[in-house]
């Protein structure tokens, strides 16, 4: 079983509606949560970070984590073709400072 | 501007023939790391750093070897590439923010093993 895992899409969404990405992840011990966002041959780029249950909001983005279910998503709201990119999960699984990584979901915003 | 910076940003290069490719952060960050991402296998780490001279092996350390002699620094270094180690490469640094880590990457570097 993957540590962190992603539906790979892609997940095609019309302007102006909202994307929900999900991620599970299996070590029950983690405590730290993040979206990147990369573009095409780009660096991630981080979006959001979440540390406890329930969500956080940054602008379009929500963060929602449920430790019992082990499960994270992120929502984008109003979506626009600029959010479309592979998001990426992370988990601090681990060392203190050691990321694992799902492999992505590709988002693609239609007009 | 707080950033991590990578030099090459492309490399070609052939079999056999060693590399180096640096990476530096003016964030003080005590954490440093190497990525490489491949389709469909994601972010894999390679090798990290706790600190200056403590370096420890990720995921997939065959083929490379790493050295931390300031903090600010943190090379890789593949002593006799192969086709295999052919992938887009990134380096992170990893500090805290409210109180948890938080980890922010270089723009990468393109290799190409021939």
């Amino acid at each position: 079983q993957k540590e962190v895992e992603q539906n790979s899409g892609p997940l095609s969404v019309p302007e102006g509606a909202i994307a929900s990405l999900n991620c599970t992840y299996s070590d029950r011990g983690s405590q730290s949560f993040f979206w990147y966002r990369q573009y095409s041959g780009k660096s991630p780029e981080l979006i959001m970070s979440i540390y406890s249950n329930g969500d956080k909001e940054d602008g379009r983005f929500t963060a929602q984590l449920n430790k019992a279910s082990q499960y994270v998503s992120l929502l984008i709201r109003d979506s626009q073709p600029s959010d479309s990119a592979t998001y990426l999960c992370a988990v601090n699984t681990g060392t203190a400072s050691k990321l694992t990584f799902g492999t992505g979901t590709r988002l693609q915003v239609t007009l | 501007e707080a950033q991590v910076t990578q030099n090459p940003r492309y490399l070609i290069t052939v079999t056999g023939k060693k590399l180096t490719v640096t990476c530096s952060q003016n964030m003080n960050h005590e954490y440093m790391s190497w990525y490489r991402q491949d389709p469909g296998l994601g972010l894999r780490q390679i090798y990290y750093s706790m600190n200056v001279e403590v370096t420890d092996k990720g995921d997939v350390p065959e083929g490379y070897k790493v050295s931390r002699k300031e903090k600010r620094n943190f090379p890789l270094i593949l002593e006799s590439p192969s086709p295999n180690q052919t992938s887009l490469y990134f380096c992170a640094s990893t500090g805290l923010a409210g109180g948890y880590n938080e980890q922010f990457f270089g723009p990468g570097t393109r290799l190409t093993v021939l």
